[in-house]
């Protein structure tokens, strides 16, 4: 059985500061890994993806996330936090024969300070 | 522009109520997925559908139905068997499960049942 796990439910940060959110996962087959954005009272958006290709990987709004199959990890980065990040952040996985379901973690909601 | 509706953005029902929820989309994609969300519990599937006239029961199951008539349309009842029903349900969609894609998720549909 595949799983997610987001360490920390809620991360805070100042406006400018490094954002690090961390995602480890459990999978018996390669993994395809996913971010996503939440904000209040609204749909999740995607934010990126890992489907085998490249394992450093670019999304929108200036986040990135990096693969590391060492260490079962997918941490979502992103350089200098701005006030519109706040919102709450999901990290989810599947793989070839989940018939396209995902796995979602508890989430993890980000704030930021000014 | 195309995209998921979710209708009503608000429900509010009385204990002992079924209720149907609607989920529309036209991006033309084979499955769609509905998903309940509770605070701290991140997502989890209630049902799914990858064709029409076919669906699978996901990991909640209990006190929810669905159909897939349409393409475009995955309605989802919640029944008085639903013990705790008051939540946010979110609908989703993807281009199929033959390779991985990425589900897009609507607005999502706040039920409150008192």
């Amino acid at each position: 059985a595949q799983s997610v796990t987001q360490l920390g439910s809620h991360v805070s940060v100042s406006e400018g500061a490094l954002v690090l959110l961390r995602c480890n996962y459990s999978s018996s087959v390669p993994p395809y890994l996913f971010w996503y954005v939440q904000y209040p009272n609204q749909g999740l958006q995607l934010l990126l993806k890992y489907t085998s290709a490249a394992t450093l990987v670019k999304g929108i709004n200036g986040f990135e996330a990096e693969f590391k199959k060492s260490e079962t990890s997918f941490h979502l980065t992103k350089p200098s936090a701005h006030m519109s990040d706040a919102a709450e952040y999901f990290c989810a996985v599947t793989s070839y024969n989940q018939g396209g379901k995902l796995i979602f973690g508890q989430g993890t909601e980000l704030s930021v300070k000014p | 522009d195309g995209g998921i509706t979710q209708s009503p953005k608000y429900l509010f029902r009385k204990e002992g109520q079924n209720v149907t929820l609607s989920c529309e989309q036209n991006l033309n994609h084979d499955a769609m997925y509905w998903y309940r969300q509770d605070p701290g519990q991140g997502l989890r599937l209630i049902y799914y559908s990858q064709i029409v006239n076919d669906f699978q029961k996901g990991d909640i199951a209990e006190g929810y139905s669905v159909s897939r008539e349409k393409k475009e349309s995955f309605p989802l009842t919640v029944t008085s068997a639903q013990k705790n029903p008051t939540a946010f349900y979110l609908c989703a969609s993807s281009t199929g499960t033959g390779d991985i894609h990425e589900q897009y998720f609507g607005p999502g549909t706040r039920l409150t049942v008192t």
